[in-house]
């Protein structure tokens, strides 16, 4: 079955600490891949997307993220990591077949100052 | 541009009751879904509208149903809600199916 993992629940990093936030995907051809994040009580905000082309995709706020097809994965990374950056964070992805996002099951992100 | 907005956004209900869950994006959009958010499972597709005049079911349709009313708006309606219902909803619109998804701010609904 297509599906997205993220394997860390809970992640907790010092301010200024650099972050890699896992995904790997399940599909049978290379999916779009997206990650979005949610702060609380609030939708979800695009941070960046993937469909073809170069590997490394660069996204708002700083982030950027990193399309591996022999690891099946989509690792989310930034460098320094700023208090504003806690939140939750979902990846998905899209078989290009198909009509519906599947969501991972989310890594909430805590900064300590 | 208010991008997509949702109504109401906090609910309560008793077993039983009905409700209509309205959704309405303003970016000229096709393509339209319904997701529900539970604690440790991410997001879960309930209906999707790829676009208008069109509705077809997602993962989790079982209990609720859906209008697409024009280009703009589609509903979502619980015709008689249960607690596994309780959840957070979220709206979301896309230029056609294989687009970015771009999403409300969300429904929490309780169910009692």
């Amino acid at each position: 079955a297509q599906s997205v993992t993220q394997p860390d629940i809970h992640i907790t990093v010092s301010e200024g600490a650099s972050l890699e936030l896992r995904c790997n995907y399940s599909y049978g051809a290379t999916p779009y891949l997206f990650w979005y994040v949610q702060s609380p009580g609030q939708g979800l905000q695009l941070l960046l997307k993937y469909f073809s082309g170069d590997t490394l995709v660069q996204g708002i706020k700083g982030f950027e993220a990193e399309f591996k097809r022999s690891q099946s994965s989509f690792n989310l990374r930034k460098p320094s990591v700023h208090w504003s950056d806690a939140a939750e964070y979902f990846c998905a992805g899209m078989d290009t077949g198909r009509r519906a996002l599947t969501f991972g099951s989310g890594t909430r992100l805590q900064v300590q100052p | 541009n208010a991008g997509v907005t949702q109504t109401p956004k906090f609910q309560v209900l008793k077993t039983g009751q009905s409700m209509t869950l309205q959704c309405a994006q303003d970016m000229n959009h096709n393509s339209m879904y319904w997701y529900r958010q539970d604690p440790g499972m991410g997001l879960r597709l309930i209906y999707y509208s790829a676009s208008e005049g069109t509705t077809d079911k997602g993962e989790v349709p079982n209990g609720y149903n859906v209008s697409r009313l024009n280009k703009r708006e589609f509903s979502l309606r619980l015709e008689s809600a249960a607690p596994s219902q309780t959840s957070v909803y979220f709206c979301a619109s896309s230029e056609s199916i294989q687009e970015t998804q771009y999403f409300g701010p969300g429904t929490r609904l309780l169910v009692l």
